[in-house]
């Protein structure tokens, strides 16, 4: 398969425990995007990478957000000190020069 | 602020029954308006990318056309299986998506 693959595909936590969400992208794209989606609503979003770069971070990630992509390969998104307002499918999508290709996502239900 | 807007925000049609889903944008340097199809719990699938005024593109039954302010993605003859959300994004200095139109198509 050498679509966008995300891991894991569903989270269940509590409130105020950290998790972390990992991003493979299409090998040869070298843009990798992070969306926050919640139900009824399109895609939010949070931050981009032009390989290990991270360019820009919308005002949605608070400092309880951070995302790293080490080496320009795959990505991780950590929200620490979860909320219920967290609770939302974290979609991960690469580029390399037009459309955005997205994987399953990753879906987070805070407790 | 690049802004994306969609309507109707739910269509329920009949099987065979055409229609057209809108999308209109502001965007400061479109670089390109894109369709998506999302199915539930799955991560959005793309359709079409459309890049200037008047352009059009076709898939089975599906046409996307672009004007300078608003995109339409004509659905004819629809069947069961295109129920779906379809969302529209224009990318400009990022990819600025719509909140999506929820289509259900009966037998």
């Amino acid at each position: 398969d050498t679509g966008v693959s995300q891991d894991p595909r569903h989270k269940i936590t509590k409130r105020g425990q950290n998790v972390t969400f990992r991003c493979d992208p299409i090998s040869e794209h070298n843009r990798l995007y992070w969306y926050r989606q919640t139900l009824g609503q399109g895609p939010e979003f949070l931050t981009y990478f032009q390989n290990e770069a991270q360019l820009e971070k919308s005002r949605l990630l608070s400092d309880r957000f951070s995302a790293e992509r080490p080496k320009g390969s795959f990505s991780t998104l950590e929200i620490q000190r979860t909320e219920q307002g967290d609770s939302a499918m974290y979609l991960c999508a690469s580029v390399e020069t037009g459309e955005l290709f997205f994987g399953e996502g990753s879906r987070l239900t805070v407790l | 602020e690049d802004q994306v807007t969609q309507s109707p925000e739910a269509l329920r049609l009949q099987e065979g029954e055409s229609s057209s889903l809108n999308c209109s944008y502001t965007v400061s340097g479109l670089r390109g308006l894109f369709w998506y199809r999302q199915d539930p719990g799955k991560g959005p699938e793309f359709l079409f990318t459309l890049y200037s005024a008047g352009e059009e593109k076709e898939k089975e039954r599906l046409k996307a056309t672009l004007t300078k302010k608003e995109s339409f993605l004509h659905i004819t003859a629809p069947k069961p299986e295109d129920s779906a959300t379809y969302l529209c994004a224009a990318g400009g200095q990022n990819f600025v998506f719509g909140p999506g139109t929820r289509l259900s198509v009966l037998p």
